[in-house]
């Protein structure tokens, strides 16, 4: 079955423009987390959706949000950009059985790739 | 907040040969899991194995297993066997049982030399 699949792939952007990033969860997948990975700083949580709703945020500022739909693609969105914001961007989306006490593995997508001049 | 510890940043191992890292974790909570995941050159992360805090059977995946020691607050995974394809970044990742968040840690690069 088709994987986690996020687009685009690469990005470049200009300082104080917004930008928009997608991610197609495995069929059946009703979790979508949100991750960033920077050189510095690492992997970090930014947030996770379940049926449409934001049900944990990691500790970064408003100007990142996300969104989930009803077929649960998920999109995240970051306004302002900063040259800080360049990072890889990963999307896992979860089977998710409606409960954290359970193995369920989270699946990765490819990232995409923001770069900001 | 758990904090997860990878303190190799890099390790590199003759092929056929044996690999450990390292992975220590901090939290109070009595149930939880964790995770070790690869990500090669092409960016995608993959789950290599995971662990229910709660089994003390260590978990094994072919060429991959890992040594938990709960008490120790430990998880090490073990590359059998290396191959030239485990070349990777691997990170070691902690999950609340009551939570959705995975918090990593900061990465052990790999690198299997011929």
């Amino acid at each position: 079955k088709a994987g986690v699949t996020q687009t685009p792939r690469y990005l470049i952007k200009t300082r104080g423009q917004q930008v928009t990033l997608s991610c197609s969860p495995i069929s059946g997948h009703r979790s979508v987390s949100w991750y960033q990975q920077t050189p510095g700083q690492g992997l970090q949580f930014l947030f996770e959706y379940f049926s449409e709703t934001q049900r944990n945020k990691g500790n970064f500022p408003g100007r990142f949000s996300g969104r989930q739909f009803s077929n649960s693609r998920s999109e995240m969105n970051v306004s302002t950009l900063e040259l800080g914001d360049s990072a890889l961007y990963l999307c896992a989306s979860s089977l998710d059985r409606g409960r954290p006490s359970s193995l369920d593995g989270y699946t990765f997508g490819s990232g995409t790739r923001l770069t900001v001049v | 907040a758990q904090t997860v510890t990878q303190s190799q940043p890099e390790m590199s191992v003759q092929e056929a040969e044996t690999v450990t890292l390292s992975c220590t974790y901090d939290t109070s909570e009595n149930n939880y899991y964790l995770f070790w995941y690869k990500q090669p050159p092409s960016r995608q992360m993959i789950l290599v194995i995971r662990q229910e805090a709660y089994k003390q059977q260590n978990a094994t995946e072919n060429r991959f297993s890992v040594n938990f020691q709960k008490a120790a607050k430990s998880f090490s995974l073990k590359i059998s066997d290396s191959q030239l394809g485990d070349t990777a970044m691997y990170f070691c990742a902690f999950r609340s049982s009551n939570d959705y968040k995975l918090s990593f840690g900061a990465g052990t690069t790999v690198t299997v030399r011929a």
